[in-house]
């Protein structure tokens, strides 16, 4: 139990594009997931909290307009990159946090922008 | 600013042999400690967790120590073997705050043949 899916696993697009990232609990419902983003060789850092049914919280310094998410159902959030740039390009990870507030992680999206 | 951090980046065991890797939080607000071990191009799988009104807990192989009064958290593995070799990440939350985790830089276990 307790499995908690992303899709695409990897994905490469063009500068200035666009690339929308799904988070799922597949087995569990989930009205709180996160969302972390980590470097090569690095820890993983929080990028903003995602509640079913309203606005997402992000963190300082993470710009809401740039990483749009939503978290429309209690087994989905989404994580849209706007206008991606090289910079970007980073390993982006979810997270859903069940009933005994155990937070399960995704198998992570391979973000590379060329 | 809060952190959680880790003494040893890299750590290289013999196979058999146990591990012991260490993370050091500064949250005194922090009660909810997780160890996850992430392999390389994955997303951290959950091994262990301990609430702040425990010491000790245990799992199969895997033992998770906390110390809050010098708020110093450890992860032991028994037996290591090879499939142990990854990244192993200690987080932090305080539940009397937001439930988002704190992670701590990491520490490399190298199980050696």
């Amino acid at each position: 139990g307790a499995v908690v899916s992303q899709h695409p696993s990897w994905v490469i697009c063009k500068s200035g594009t666009s690339v929308k990232i799904e988070c799922r609990s597949l087995d569990f419902q989930a009205t709180t997931m996160f969302w972390y983003r980590q470097f090569p060789k690095q820890s993983l850092m929080l990028m903003a909290t995602s509640n079913e049914g309203s606005k997402a919280t992000y963190e300082q310094g993470v710009e809401k307009d740039k990483f749009l998410i939503n978290h429309a159902s209690l087994t989905l959030s989404t994580l849209t990159v706007t206008s991606a740039h090289p910079e970007d390009s980073s390993f982006y990870i979810c997270s859903a946090e069940s009933s005994t507030d155990t937070q399960y992680f995704g198998p992570g999206t391979r973000l590379t922008v060329l | 600013g809060e952190s959680v951090g880790l003494h040893l980046p890299t750590l290289s065991v013999q196979e058999g042999d146990n591990s012991i890797i260490n993370c050091a939080y500064s949250n005194s607000a922090s009660d909810y400690f997780i160890w996850y071990k992430q392999e390389s191009g994955k997303g951290p799988q959950f091994i262990i967790d301990i609430r702040s009104n425990m010491d000790k807990r245990q799992g199969q192989r895997v033992t998770v120590l906390l110390n809050k009064t010098v708020k110093h958290l450890s992860l032991q593995i028994a037996a290591t073997q090879p499939g142990d070799s990854a990244v192993y990440f200690c987080a932090e939350s305080s539940n009397t705050g937001r439930r988002a985790l704190t992670f701590g830089s990491g520490t490399r276990l190298q199980v050696q043949p």
